[in-house]
């Protein structure tokens, strides 16, 4: 299996763009996660899918965050417009079920908001 | 409040050391355990887990961890580290019974001088 795939790997973008993240989950995983990663705040855990629903969406940092999973094999991260301080690593995660499994991580995006 | 507590934020060490990193758990109920690495560059890798049976579990790259219940804790161990162990650590458990959601641990830099 290829993994969790994540796109692109590194984005750069002035501050007001609209950006987006995309993530492929491993096949057959029902479970996907997306974290973000900063040196300050550590590992936060921004939205959870399961089975395509949105089942927690606390994390979001505010309305300039959006998250879809229109299927089973895609899900994107948008931010519009982006800040500055959304500069960090954005993690995909996927896991086989809800409750209990190992999750995966994808190779993460670097976004770099200017 | 379900937390999860790594003791050391740095850790240094020279080659051929044996390590420990501490993790504390604080949650109402039966646990999942796991530790992850993440390689300097690199997404989450996941070392090692633990849900059930011996509470001495063995991982990828001679790590192992114990779950100590009455001590609510999780120590990840290797006897001689090597340079290529830098990395930074994560614990992270979850409920055997709620959630998908790991709580987290802070992280623990690990640091192998040559």
């Amino acid at each position: 299996d290829a993994g969790v795939i994540q796109s692109p790997r590194h984005e750069v973008t002035e501050m007001g763009q609209e950006v987006t993240l995309r993530c492929k989950p491993i096949s057959g995983h029902n479970s996907l996660f997306w974290y973000r990663q900063t040196m300050m705040r550590g590992l936060e855990l921004l939205i959870y899918f399961n089975n395509n629903v949105p089942i927690d969406d606390s994390g979001m940092p505010e309305d300039r965050f959006s998250a879809k999973m229109p299927n089973a094999s895609f899900s994107t991260l948008k931010i519009q417009p982006s800040e500055p301080r959304d500069s960090a690593v954005y993690f995909c995660a996927s896991s086989p079920s809800q409750n209990t499994d190992t999750q995966y991580f994808g190779p993460g995006t670097r976004l770099t908001v200017l | 409040a379900q937390s999860v507590s790594q003791h050391n934020h740095h850790v240094i060490l020279s080659e051929a050391a044996s390590l420990e990193l501490g993790c504390n758990y604080s949650y109402g109920g039966t646990v999942n355990l796991f530790w992850y690495v993440q390689y300097p560059g690199q997404h989450l890798q996941l070392l090692l887990k633990y849900f059930s049976g011996d509470p001495l579990v063995k991982g990828i790259k001679g790590f192992e961890a114990e779950f100590i219940k009455s001590k609510f804790s999780f120590n990840l161990r290797k006897p001689s580290v090597q340079w290529s162990d830098t990395a930074e650590y994560f614990c992270a458990v979850n409920g055997k019974d709620s959630n998908y959601q790991l709580i987290w641990g802070a992280g623990t830099k690990l640091i192998i001088k040559p």
